[in-house]
């Protein structure tokens, strides 16, 4: 059954540091989205990103995030300076965007990991 | 309270014994689905549930939803050790404007099934 996988499972970084989180969404799926779990807490929406441009981003998704799908098969997040408080699981998903919009489920890769010290 | 809580919290069961989960929401709905997470691991969708659907089942779970009491209730029944983990429900929010499928969580119950 196809799946959504992310890499790298786990990434711990320093402060201040790029990191680039990369995702590869079922292949026919038309919509992507991050979302993030801080530890202990809800997953929350990042962005969500359709034919090749940001369809909606939450106030956490400011100018230190960044998506992109650099060719035709990965998706990627990009934090530009990490900060303690981004330490979380960051989740992608992908729908294929049904006909109706109320059938359309988003299904989760297993994660990554991101630790910043 | 936000859109999408969870109760309980907690949930502690014996093997064998049903399980119970319920939402509830704030605002208009497009569907709610319902996800299970094992301990730190991705998210696992169970189920969907369309704003004009009052029931729906999948195995040995069973989803219902009531739009008027904006509340959404998961039973799992016959619980077995390996449905131990934490389960949350999403909305999809129904946007007159077209719109868009963020998915917003609630908290989650963890349920514990005990052998």
């Amino acid at each position: 059954e196809p799946e959504v996988t992310q890499t790298p499972s786990h990434q711990v970084t320093q402060m201040g540091q790029e990191v680039i989180l990369r995702c590869v969404p079922i292949s026919n799926h038309l919509y992507f989205y991050w979302y993030r779990q801080i530890l202990g807490q809800k997953v929350e929406f990042l962005v969500s990103f359709y034919n090749n441009e940001i369809s909606e981003k939450s106030e956490i998704f400011d100018d230190q995030f960044s998506v992109e799908r650099p060719d035709g098969s990965n998706f990627t997040l990009k934090i530009r300076s990490t900060k303690l408080e981004d330490s979380a699981m960051y989740f992608c998903a992908s729908s294929v965007l049904a006909r109706q919009a109320s059938t359309d489920t988003q299904y989760f890769g297993p994660g990554t990991r991101l630790t910043v010290l | 309270s936000q859109q999408g809580e969870e109760d309980p919290q907690a949930l502690s069961i014996q093997e064998g014994e049903n399980a119970t989960m319920n939402c509830s929401y704030k605002t208009s709905i497009n569907n709610l689905q319902w996800y299970r997470q094992n301990s730190g691991r991705g998210l696992v969708h169970l189920i969907l549930i369309r704003s004009n659907e009052r029931e729906k089942h999948s195995g040995r779970l069973r989803v219902t939803l009531d739009t008027s009491k904006k509340s959404s209730s998961l039973l799992i029944t016959a619980s077995r050790a390996a449905d131990t983990a934490s389960y949350f429900c999403a909305t999809v929010l129904r946007m007159f404007s077209g719109g868009y499928n963020k998915l917003i969580f609630g908290a989650g119950t963890r349920l514990a099934v005990h052998p």
